[in-house]
């Protein structure tokens, strides 16, 4: 049982670059989310998608965009690749709301911006 | 919106010994779920016990359990017979119950704690 798994775990990219974040589930989860935790802080919400062909805004949106074509998928996309955006992103995913299901996590993609 | 505060960066124990990390959350909500994850060095966000807002009797989870007041938006975590292995980064997390937010996560800034042999 894979659960969530992020691709690539580490990434060095050049300001003006763009790359594709990818964060595939095998639970059948239909909720999935962005997060990036900067060094010494807790995680923020990018995006997020409720099932396939919906997504919404988080607390920190700019300068990324989603999309979620499947259930399984949900990649994160940078366009414009900026110094303010070397985090850590995690992808995660849960099953519903209105019970105590948690949200699962992949191990994370250190992404530098250099 | 609601936001989650973790007002100890570090705190450290010895082994064996008992340690409370705090965590209070500001929400104008009356149903919600709270939980706490571990992160080690590893990285990984790891679940360590949750909380359902309408339930009065607090969460245990082995060593780990949690002092729940409601009235004073407070969710602290204690960890009992500290082990070297519970050294990590703790995250209080809150999650509200709404249909319309997504099952979302908020965050705290998370508390580092030490476990000293």
């Amino acid at each position: 049982n894979a659960g969530v798994t992020q691709t690539p775990k580490f990434r060095i990219l050049k300001i003006g670059q763009s790359m594709t974040l990818q964060c595939t589930q095998d639970m059948n989860h239909n909720y999935m989310y962005w997060y990036r935790q900067d060094p010494g802080m807790g995680l923020k919400l990018i995006y997020y998608s409720v099932g396939a062909g919906i997504t919404d805004k988080g607390e920190v949106p700019n300068g990324y965009n989603v999309s979620r074509s499947t259930t399984e998928d949900f990649p994160l996309r940078l366009e414009l690749a900026a110094p303010s955006q070397t985090s850590v992103y995690f992808c995660a995913s849960s099953y519903s709301i209105g019970s105590l299901a948690p949200q699962h996590f992949g191990d994370g993609t250190r992404l530098s911006i250099l | 919106a609601q936001t989650v505060t973790q007002s100890q960066p570090e705190m450290s124990v010895q082994e064996a010994e008992t340690v409370t990390l705090s965590c209070t959350y500001d929400t104008s909500e009356s149903d919600y779920y709270l939980f706490w994850y571990k992160q080690p060095p590893s990285r990984q966000m790891i679940l360590v016990i949750r909380q359902e807002a309408y339930k009065q009797q607090n969460a245990t989870e082995n060593r780990f359990s949690v002092n729940f007041q409601k009235a004073a938006k407070s969710f602290s975590l204690k960890i009992s017979d500290s082990q070297l292995g519970d050294a990590a980064m703790y995250f209080c997390a809150y999650r509200s119950a709404r249909e319309t937010s997504g099952s979302r996560l908020t965050f705290g800034e998370g508390t580092q704690l030490t476990v000293n042999p």
